[in-house]
């Protein structure tokens, strides 16, 4: 089974420029899930995704990040202006289904390594 | 505010040797709790789960600790191997939530 897919690997924007990532969840997941990890820390949630739809996005920086996914299959993630602050790895994660996490395990992709300069 | 976090940053041991990694939470709503381990360049990984109705979970060379009273989860894994290396988070699950809080985590070297 192919895990989460996450591209590119590694960005370098000078601040004020934009970037944006792409995640190709698990064949037939439902639930899209885009973290925040910034060095030394663990990860963060920003946004959840059920099929198309918004589930959480509380966590979500609204000012300069915005993410989509629009077929309810594959997602973007965008950061407009960057700032210094924002250099971090951008994790996408996808389950089965809603829920709990001990009913809907959580698979990660490898990442995104952002730097700001 | 919530917080999960661990008793010590980075952790040495040598190959064979027993490891112990602790964790501290502060909500007593948390009810669901995951180790991940998290090598270099690549996303965390589910290693054990432990729910609260438990004190102890045993997994292949793993094992993870519960003590609701201090609030305090631990990882234990035997005969520590080079291919353990890497950093281990804790994570935890509110009653009636779905996200995971994620502590700051722990780096295992396994020295051969």
């Amino acid at each position: 089974e192919a895990g989460v897919a996450q591209s590119p690997r590694y960005k370098i924007i000078e601040k004020r420029q934009s970037v944006a990532f792409w995640c190709n969840p698990i064949s037939g997941h439902a639930t899209l899930y885009w973290y925040q990890q910034i060095l030394g820390q663990g990860p963060k949630l920003l946004i959840q995704f059920q099929n198309n739809g918004v589930v959480d996005d509380s966590q979500l920086p609204k000012d300069r990040f915005s993410a989509e996914r629009l077929k309810g299959v594959d997602s973007t993630l965008k950061i407009q202006p960057a700032k210094l602050e924002d250099s971090a790895v951008y994790l996408c994660a996808s389950s089965l289904a809603t829920g709990r996490p001990r009913y809907n395990e959580q698979f990660f992709g490898p990442g995104t390594r952002l730097t700001v300069l | 505010g919530e917080n999960v976090g661990l008793h010590l940053p980075t952790l040495s041991v040598q190959e064979g040797d027993n490891s112990i990694i602790n964790c501290a939470y502060s909500n007593s709503a948390s009810d669901y709790f995951i180790w991940y381990k998290q090598e270099s360049g690549k996303g965390p990984q589910f290693i054990i789960d432990i729910r609260s109705n438990m004190d102890k979970r045993q997994g292949q060379r793993v094992t993870v600790l519960l003590n609701k009273t201090v609030k305090h989860l631990s990882l234990q894994i035997a005969a520590t191997q080079p291919g353990d290396s890497a950093v281990y988070f804790c994570a935890e699950n509110r009653s009636g939530a779905n996200n995971l809080f994620f502590g700051t985590g722990t780096r295992l070297t396994v020295i051969p």
